[in-house]
């Protein structure tokens, strides 16, 4: 596609359900990062996905957190037991692999809110 | 360690003035700086960037930014505002020998632009 998508684009759910958000990144890209937006404050890191490589899950902030991505397309981000802190934007970006001193720009999607009644 | 402080969560300009959005950074490594805007239910889009070249940097829709380093800052200016910047802007800073974990955004400037 033209860009990164990511569905849905809005998903309420009751506290302690599970949810899982997609991301559809650009077609060639093989760095796949997933953000959290807070209202009001910058995007949180939470995963990295480069190639075949073992992703980068420091930023995930609990168990309740995971994420997987198959080769270099789609990656799903599972929240499980959802709470009401986890209310936020969902934001993915792909990129060409971005390593050392070069830098690749990161392609955002539009994000999915979650909102955790 | 890296931080990037945005010194105003709200910037309002008239239709036709300059916009500054201030940003200054700390970084224990020399940085790799850049500016991303986000639009309502829009994808953040790179700005500019800045990556050890020159000091000021021009980016899309006649915004540039300046590099400097006594000062810490990396503050975003366009001279006359259009009604379509307005928008939500985000500096964000990269330690240059840091992996993508790296990265760390700012708070966000909230821009509105009266007509």
């Amino acid at each position: 596609g033209a860009g990164v998508s990511q569905s849905p684009s809005n998903k309420v759910t009751e506290k302690g359900k599970d949810v899982e958000l997609r991301c559809d990144p650009i077609s060639g890209h093989t760095a796949l990062y997933w953000y959290r937006q807070r209202l009001g404050q910058g995007l949180e890191f939470l995963i990295y996905f480069q190639g075949n490589s073992a992703p980068d899950k420091s930023g995930l902030p609990s168990d309740r957190f995971s994420a997987e991505r198959t080769g270099e397309s789609v990656s799903t981000l599972t929240i499980q037991r959802t709470q009401q802190e986890d209310s936020a934007v969902y934001l993915c970006a792909s990129s060409l692999v971005s390593s050392g001193t070069s830098y690749n720009e990161q392609f955002f999607g539009p994000g999915t809110r979650l909102t955790v009644l | 360690a890296q931080s990037v402080t945005q010194l105003d969560s709200h910037v309002s300009v008239s239709e036709g003035t300059p916009v500054l959005l201030r940003c200054n950074y700390s970084s224990s490594y020399s940085p790799s700086l850049f500016w991303y805007v986000q639009h309502p239910n829009k994808g953040l889009q790179l700005l500019l960037k800045y990556t050890s070249a020159a000091t000021l940097v021009k980016g899309i829709n006649g915004f540039e930014a300046e590099f400097k380093k006594s000062e810490t800052s990396f503050h975003l200016t366009k001279p006359s505002a259009h009604m379509s910047d307005a928008a939500e802007y985000f500096c964000v800073v990269r330690a240059r020998s840091g992996s993508a974990r790296q990265l760390t955004f700012g708070s966000g400037t909230q821009l509105t632009v009266l007509p």
